[in-house]
């Protein structure tokens, strides 16, 4: 059982929708969090990171929840180019810096 | 700056043969990270250096697998003897401890197919 559990999706949604993605993580010990986007063929890249307090940039809301151990992204008005997978990131106190990553939601934005 | 560059983009091999793929952080990073990538496993920690010193080679799946930093502007991870199962995307990353979010930036990754 991988450390950090997504649903690998497909969610696929239509122009304009809003779409929720979940994640939960089981080491307890985790102390930062990100989401991560990666397109096809691409490397991840950075999308933002996810604060105990909640955090939006622009259509895009992170909310962490410590106590269940549980992270989400909302994504309002989608576009076509938020077509991608996302990727559920933790990083744990006894794992130096290195990134735990969760095997991704694939989200397909149609016309 | 150029960013994480890694090489080949590409590769080929027979199963039995040895490969090597390179990586040069961006230059200031004190850390830099091999990860794999497989659909069914999604992105995997192999090992991570932390001013050229390996740290953490626990994801490194067996004796088949070595990485080496010989400097701070050079890493190789070598595979001998390949085999089928190995096929998948290689990325190196490097970030340093003073930035916000640690500072990650990917390569573009090695996709290497072990025929």
């Amino acid at each position: 059982r991988k450390e950090v559990e997504q649903d690998p999706g497909p969610f696929n949604v239509p122009e304009g929708a809003t779409v929720a993605f979940n994640c939960t993580y089981s080491n307890s010990a985790s102390q930062s969090f990100f989401w991560y986007r990666q397109d096809c063929r691409k490397e991840p890249k950075l999308l933002m990171s996810v604060y105990s307090s909640g955090n939006e940039d622009g259509r895009f809301t992170a909310q962490l929840n410590r106590a269940s151990q549980y992270i989400s992204l909302l994504i309002r008005d989608s576009k076509l180019s938020d077509s991608a997978t996302y990727l559920c990131v933790v990083i744990n106190s006894n794992s130096g810096y290195a990134l735990n990553f969760g095997k991704g939601t694939s989200l397909l934005v149609t016309p | 700056d150029a960013g994480v560059i890694q090489s080949p983009r590409h590769e080929v091999t027979e199963m039995g043969q040895e490969v090597t793929l390179r990586c040069k952080p961006i230059s200031g990073h004190d850390y830099l990270f091999w990860y794999r990538q497989t659909m069914m496993r999604g992105l995997e920690l192999l090992i991570y250096f932390n001013n050229n010193v390996p740290i953490d080679d626990s994801g490194m799946p067996e004796d088949r697998f070595s990485a080496k930093m010989p400097n701070a502007s050079f890493s190789t991870l070598k595979i001998q003897p390949s085999e089928p199962r190995d096929s998948a995307v290689y990325f190196c990353a490097s970030s340093w401890t003073g930035a916000n979010n640690y500072g990650y930036t990917f390569g573009s990754g090695t996709r290497l197919t072990v025929v």
